[in-house]
This record gives structure tokens, C-alpha cells and sequence, in this order.
């Protein structure tokens, strides 16, 4: 049973680009969060997503910024015009269900905007 | 809103040895969950230990156990025998019981070295 899985593992991106991240969650999975990681800092989050709706994203920055996780293939993370204080590592993590279920989370995309 | 701190960013043990590692947290929700993970340097997250705030056992898993202290709001993770292969960032964290809000709320972490 594969892991989740998020691609790439490293993005990088100019000024202006637009960046997207994937990710596939484990089999059976049908709940995906996506967290971003500054620096020396913990991870916070963005957005929780089940099939085809978003249930929160309370902590997504609210221009730019657009996350989708449709019926069939991977979660998406879209970055419109990056700039420089968007580089970081996002990860996501998906979970079978909501009750105190345990998420598991994926290697991240370190994204760097050059 | 709650919020999780970690007060040591870095810490270090001496191989075979014990380490503790603090975490307090804010929240006015009397059901929740709280979670250690460990991040190497591969950055992939993985759960180590995790607690229930409704149970008064403390968790164990193998050479990692917490100290729950509810009223105190406080939940340390003790490595017991420490191993080279524990150095890593360490985040403490939190989730409420609640339904609707299944965020993971982080700690800025501590970076555990293991000495030889």
C-alpha cells in the first residue's frame, strides 16, 4: 500500500510563474489536508479538502492560492504569480475519515521561486 | 484559537541515554487529541506517538512515552535509550475532537542531536 504520494519533490519557479502541486493520497483515503512549512517553523495549515468539495480553508492566503481534489486523480495545489515569500515546503496529508482518524502525511515539494 | 508551543528549539542526549521534550498548548475544548511527530532530514512527517485527551493513561510506543498534564496543559515526550537514528525535528501538536475542524495545529518544533 503506497504512501501518499506528492510531486515533485522539488519545484522551482520565477517570479511571476505559476506553480502546481500534486498529490495522491493513500488507497482508501478520502480526506486531504495541505500544510506549508516556512523556514525553522512548524507547519501550518492551509486547506482540508474531501472529494470534489473544500471543507476549510480557513488558512489559505486568500489571493493566489487555490487547492482542488476532484473525483478522479491527485489533489492540486495551485500558486498563481508566485513571488519570493512563497518558497517553502508544502505538504499534504490524507486520512480515511473524520473520526480521529490518523493522517498520514508525504514527503512534501520544496518550492523555490527564483 | 489554539495554539501549540514548544519552548526548547534545540536539544541534545547522549546515546543510550533519556531526553524529554516539552509542549504546552491553549485551547478552551475540554476533547481533543494530541500528537509528537519526529521530521528527519528526508522531511518526510512521521507519527510517533499520539493521545486522546479524554484517557488518563499516558501513551507509550516502545521507547517513546508522553507526560499528559490536562489541567496543566502539558504534553512532554520521553525518549528513553536514545538512538542516532532519533535525531530530527520533533512537533508537538494538536487537533480538536470537535467536528468540522480536522487541522493538525504545530509547534515551531525542536531539533534533538544525539551524541555518540
Amino acid at each position: 500500500n503506497a504512501g501518499v504520494m506528492q510531486n515533485p519533490r522539488h519545484l522551482v519557479r520565477r517570479r511571476g510563474q505559476e506553480a502546481r502541486l500534486r498529490c495522491s493520497p493513500m488507497k482508501g483515503h478520502s480526506h486531504v489536508y495541505w500544510y506549508r512549512q516556512l523556514p525553522e517553523e512548524g507547519l501550518k495549515f492551509m486547506v482540508y479538502l474531501q472529494k470534489e468539495n473544500i471543507i476549510d480553508e480557513s488558512g489559505m492566503p486568500k489571493e493566489r492560492f487555490s487547492a482542488e481534489f476532484p473525483k478522479e486523480g491527485p489533489s492540486i495545489l495551485r500558486i498563481q504569480q508566485v513571488v519570493r515569500g512563497d518558497s517553502a515546503a508544502y505538504f499534504c496529508a490524507s486520512s480515511r475519515d473524520r473520526a480521529g482518524s490518523e493522517a498520514f502525511f508525504g514527503q512534501g515539494t520544496r518550492l523555490t521561486v527564483v | 484559537a489554539q495554539t501549540v508551543t514548544q519552548s526548547q528549539p534545540e536539544m541534545s542526549v547522549q546515546e543510550a541515554e533519556t531526553v524529554t521534550l516539552s509542549c504546552t498548548y491553549d485551547t478552551s475544548e475540554s476533547d481533543y487529541y494530541l500528537f509528537w511527530y519526529k521530521q528527519p532530514p528526508s522531511r518526510q512527517m512521521i507519527l510517533v506517538i499520539r493521545q486522546e485527551a479524554y484517557k488518563q493513561q499516558n501513551a507509550t510506543e516502545n521507547r517513546f512515552s508522553v507526560n499528559f498534564q490536562k489541567a496543566a496543559k502539558s504534553f512532554s515526550l520521553k525518549i528513553s535509550d536514545s538512538q542516532l537514528g532519533d535525531a530530527a525535528m520533533y512537533f508537538c501538536a494538536y487537533r480538536s475532537a470537535a467536528g468540522g475542524s480536522e487541522k493538525l495545529v504545530f509547534g515551531k518544533g525542536t531539533k534533538l542531536t544525539v551524541n555518540p
